[in-house]
């Protein structure tokens, strides 16, 4: 079944432990990205990946580490958690970019609930 | 700037009214693509459109409908005889695709929230 996974789908974490959520897809994509959702704020947009080792901040990269060393993982890294970065994030893959001619589905993992204390 | 403005935070209706989505956005590109997706109370995200800049075309998808006005700036998306499946978050958003490497960027509203009564 193709899909896209994150774990943990839940943490509660303390300021400043080192914490990774792994991302996942069984698609053989290329595009790979980030994004963190809070309340009143919609969907932004944290890292994204064109390729294996080619990756570009978003909006709202601060806090945030990535890598792409395999083209089907695509971790986000926070070195030092802080309570600001408590949200529900979200990873997604597609064959192609969102401005590749043609249309490729982008596919959403299931979420990541993160709380910082 | 880029930028995505869903002004509705939240529209209520009752099953079977239609009901219109609102999106507008900002862009310094001439080429660029715009998008609908939803989210459902199970939170998944699930994409719904895609539509590029040369392409003003109105698209009909069963009971959806988008409308595209580059004069106005706007993608607008209806819903016409809702139903109380389509209660959701519905985000717009918007990808430039000339500048700075920003192929891969991807700009949402921040969302709104539409419950379709029975």
């Amino acid at each position: 079944e193709a899909q896209v996974t994150q774990n943990p789908r839940y943490l509660i974490t303390v300021t400043g432990k080192k914490l990774t959520v792994t991302c996942s897809q069984n698609m053989n994509h290329e595009y790979m990205s980030w994004y963190r959702q809070d309340p009143g704020l919609g969907l932004r947009q944290i890292y994204y990946s064109m390729n294996v080792e080619v990756t570009d901040k978003g909006d709202v990269p601060e806090g945030y580490k990535v890598s792409r060393k395999e083209k089907r993982n695509f971790p986000l890294i926070l070195e030092s958690p802080s309570p600001n970065q408590t949200s529900l994030y979200f990873c997604a893959s597609s064959l192609a970019p969102p401005t590749s001619g043609t249309l490729q589905t982008q596919y959403f993992g299931p979420g990541t609930r993160l709380l910082v204390l | 700037a880029q930028k995505v403005t869903q002004a509705q935070t939240e529209i209520s209706v009752v099953e079977k009214e239609d009901v219109t989505l609102d999106c507008v956005y900002e862009t310094r590109d001439t080429t660029y693509y715009l998008f609908w997706y939803k989210q459902p109370p199970s939170g998944e995200l699930v994409f719904l459109i895609r539509r590029n800049s040369f392409d003003e075309q109105n698209e009909i998808s069963g009971r959806y409908s988008w409308n595209f006005q580059k004069s106005t700036s706007s993608f607008n998306f209806t819903i016409t005889a809702s139903q109380v499946v389509d209660s959701a978050v519905y985000f717009c958003a918007l990808s430039e695709v000339n500048y700075g490497g920003s192929q891969g960027n991807l700009i949402f509203g921040k969302g709104t929230k539409l419950s379709v009564k029975p």
